[in-house]
């Protein structure tokens, strides 16, 4: 079966860094997104990778090994605002996307 | 503001009723897609439109009946629902099906089945 495993939740400082990581297993691989999803709100978009490395955007950077099936979203500068649910996705060989249970993240003063 | 409304934003229906959600969306999209979201669980896809055209229909129960009169608006029809079907619905549009990458969701419909 296809299967992406995040961490349910994770607190950090404001002001630090923190990561969240993402391994999947999927039929095939095209493409792997971020989205955002503060409580009560819309998913938004973060970031989409397609080959291994770092994409940078921001605060915000993702990063991609195809070889390992791992991801992380790495957030920088944490701000309250960051506090909310982070989703990620695979695009599969039939290019559906497989959604992991999402990384609740909560900022501390 | 995403582009993509949905209406009402809650909704609470005794399992013998009927009620319906909507969606619209702004953005000259031509696919539409109904989600499932449930606490600590992936997301679901139910449904999946593409120009006006029912494309996926991921094993849904019956009591769930989606209809596209248009590419902008996208509906779900509702009758003798369960309480396991208590979640957020999420309406989410994209330029097309074929390349399913950047998907814009609405805020959702929150459902609580009494």
């Amino acid at each position: 079966g296809q299967n992406i495993d995040q961490p349910t939740e994770m607190t950090a400082t404001e002001g630090a860094i923190v990561q969240i990581n993402c391994t999947y297993q999927t039929s095939g691989f095209n493409g792997l997104f971020w989205y955002q999803q503060h409580a009560g709100e819309a998913p938004t978009f973060l970031s989409y990778n397609v080959l291994d490395g770092l994409e940078e955007k921001g605060r915000f950077s993702s990063f991609l090994s195809r070889s390992k099936g791992y991801s992380y979203l790495l957030l920088k500068e944490l701000q309250m605002k960051d506090s909310a649910s982070y989703l990620c996705a695979v695009r599969d060989s039939n290019y559906q996307l497989i959604w992991g249970a999402g990384t609740k993240l909560i900022i501390k003063p | 503001e995403t582009g993509v409304t949905q209406t009402p934003r809650h909704l609470v229906m005794g399992m013998t009723n009927k009620k319906s959600l909507k969606c619209e969306q702004h953005l000259g999209h031509n696919a539409m897609y109904w989600y499932k979201q449930s606490a600590k669980k992936p997301l679901e896809l139910m449904f999946v439109y593409n120009f006006k055209e029912q494309t996926e229909n991921n094993s849904v129960p019956s009591r769930f009946s989606p209809e596209c009169p248009n590419s902008s608006h996208l509906f779900l029809h509702l009758h003798t629902l369960q309480p396991e079907d208590s979640a957020l619905y999420l309406c989410a549009s994209s330029p097309g099906t074929g390349d399913t990458g950047e998907l814009f969701f609405g805020e959702g419909s929150r459902l609580t089945v009494l």
